[in-house]
């Protein structure tokens, strides 16, 4: 079956480091985005690539990082630079027929 | 303003009753509207579009009202599993998707 896989689906980070998380899709879906979803509250849009080796920042971008060099992986560094990075992080790819597919999604927490 | 609001909620309703949920847009550009529905601590996923003739899928009914700019989505028979957080999506031309932060039903028995 085509989809998004997020891992890891837990992650804990601890104070000054960076993660990576992953994010790979098969449904050959050109776009690929990054979303944080704090309780209660909406997604806000990290990063998102429209197509491989190009990506454009977001809303809330900084202490972000993501590259592109595959058309199925688009995987989001949280770096030291984001101050309160513990929240829900959905990776997802777009193609106009079907909107929007979201991976699982990860937790991460600052222990 | 926010460019897409929606009422937070809870909305608390028992089961088999009609509920409505509303979403305004401020982009009077915007081209093109969905319902997603997500689960806690889990994804969105489509619900349905939103189509400037109104959709129906089931019991779930949606509208498009470009003039007063807002969206509605009706569920009738509420169902236990129609618990969840509803997610108002706006596509702008040439732009992303803006998600609204989403409007939270519990269905009671």
């Amino acid at each position: 079956d085509g989809g998004i896989t997020q891992s890891p689906k837990y992650l804990f980070r601890k104070e000054g480091q960076n993660v990576t998380l992953s994010c790979e899709q098969n449904l050959n879906h050109d776009a690929m985005y990054w979303y944080r979803q704090d309780p209660g509250q909406g997604l806000r849009l990290i990063y998102y690539s429209q197509i491989v080796n190009d990506f454009q920042k977001g809303d809330i971008a900084e202490g972000y990082s993501v590259s592109r060099e595959k058309k199925e992986s688009f995987p989001l560094t949280v770096t030291s630079a984001q101050k309160n990075p513990t929240a829900f992080y959905l990776c997802a790819s777009h193609e106009p027929i079907s909107g929007y597919t979201f991976g699982s999604g990860t937790r991460l927490t600052v222990v | 303003r926010k460019e897409v609001e929606q009422d937070p909620g809870p909305f608390n309703v028992p089961e088999g009753a009609t509920v409505a949920f509303n979403c305004t847009y401020s982009n009077s550009a915007s081209q093109s509207f969905f319902w997603y529905r997500q689960d806690c601590r889990k994804e969105p996923k489509l619900l349905m579009s939103v189509y400037s003739s109104g959709n129906e899928d089931g019991r779930f009914t949606a509208q498009l009202n470009r003039a007063s700019q807002y969206i509605s989505l009706l569920i009738r028979d509420s169902k236990l599993s129609d618990s969840a957080t509803y997610l108002c999506v706006v596509e702008n031309y040439g732009q992303n998707f803006v998600f609204g932060p989403g409007t939270r039903l519990s269905v009671l028995p």
